[in-house]
């Protein structure tokens, strides 16, 4: 049982947009505005895509955003891209300590 | 452009200790603008945070592992490992390194992971 609770699929076609949840509690999404979101393709190294709820670091796509609202937090994807498709997690705080979710592998169709 | 490699065994026999290291490059350990991170994914789990070093040595560990990990660093070499004893089954996993933020403990960068088995 993951700390953090994320659909196990998402998919969209090219050009759509898509979101994905990521379900805490008040001790650690609904506490902090820490929330981050990983990008890993299988085989290389996980990418950092979004940190502290809706920040991007250099380099990646504005079409990458984030927000937050009570326990849950969403990763958007405006404009999905062939590029996108890959696992996703979240990740968050608690006890001073990190946590993560179970992933989403999206899918673009 | 910062990078992480973990380098290891990838196959440990069960009750043996599991040691890994990560070498840092495009960054200094010394800096101290960071701490230097061990986690894994086990199959069918969700990612796993071991703990952290800060270059000084000192650590924070999962508490679920904590009787189990010792992280250490030789921040002349720009390294950093992991040693978990007394492995079983369970403890087959990716291992990944990452550097973490000291603000928000999100792992800016990553190695590409490790695939560590326990069997005998």
């Amino acid at each position: 049982q993951s700390a953090l609770t994320q659909p196990a699929s998402v998919s969209g076609s090219p050009g759509q947009s898509i979101t994905i949840s990521c379900t805490g509690t008040s001790s650690d999404i609904g506490g902090f505005n820490y929330v981050s979101w990983y990008q890993h393709h299988p085989g290389i190294a996980p990418k950092l895509i979004i940190y502290e709820v809706n920040k991007r670091p250099s380099g990646v796509p504005d079409r990458f955003s984030g927000s937050k609202s009570g326990n849950t937090a969403s990763l958007i994807i405006s404009g999905i891209q062939a590029e996108d498709e890959a696992d996703y997690f979240c990740g968050s705080y608690r006890r001073s300590a990190p946590v993560f979710g179970g992933g989403t592998k999206v899918t673009v169709l | 452009q910062v990078q992480l490699q973990e380098s290891g065994p990838g196959l440990v026999k069960p009750s043996q200790t599991l040691s890994l290291t990560c070498t840092v490059t495009g960054d200094s350990m010394s800096s101290g603008s960071h701490y230097w991170s061990w986690l894994r994914q086990r199959p069918g789990k969700a990612l796993e945070w071991i703990g952290h070093i800060y270059y000084s040595g000192s650590t924070s560990y999962n508490p679920s592992l904590e009787s189990r990990v010792t992280i250490s660093v030789d921040a002349s070499k720009n390294q950093f490992s992991l040693n978990l004893n007394s492995v079983t089954a369970a403890d087959t996993a990716v291992y990944f390194c990452g550097r973490e933020r000291l603000i928000d403990y999100s792992q800016d960068y990553w190695g590409q992971g490790t695939l560590v088995t326990v069997s005998s």
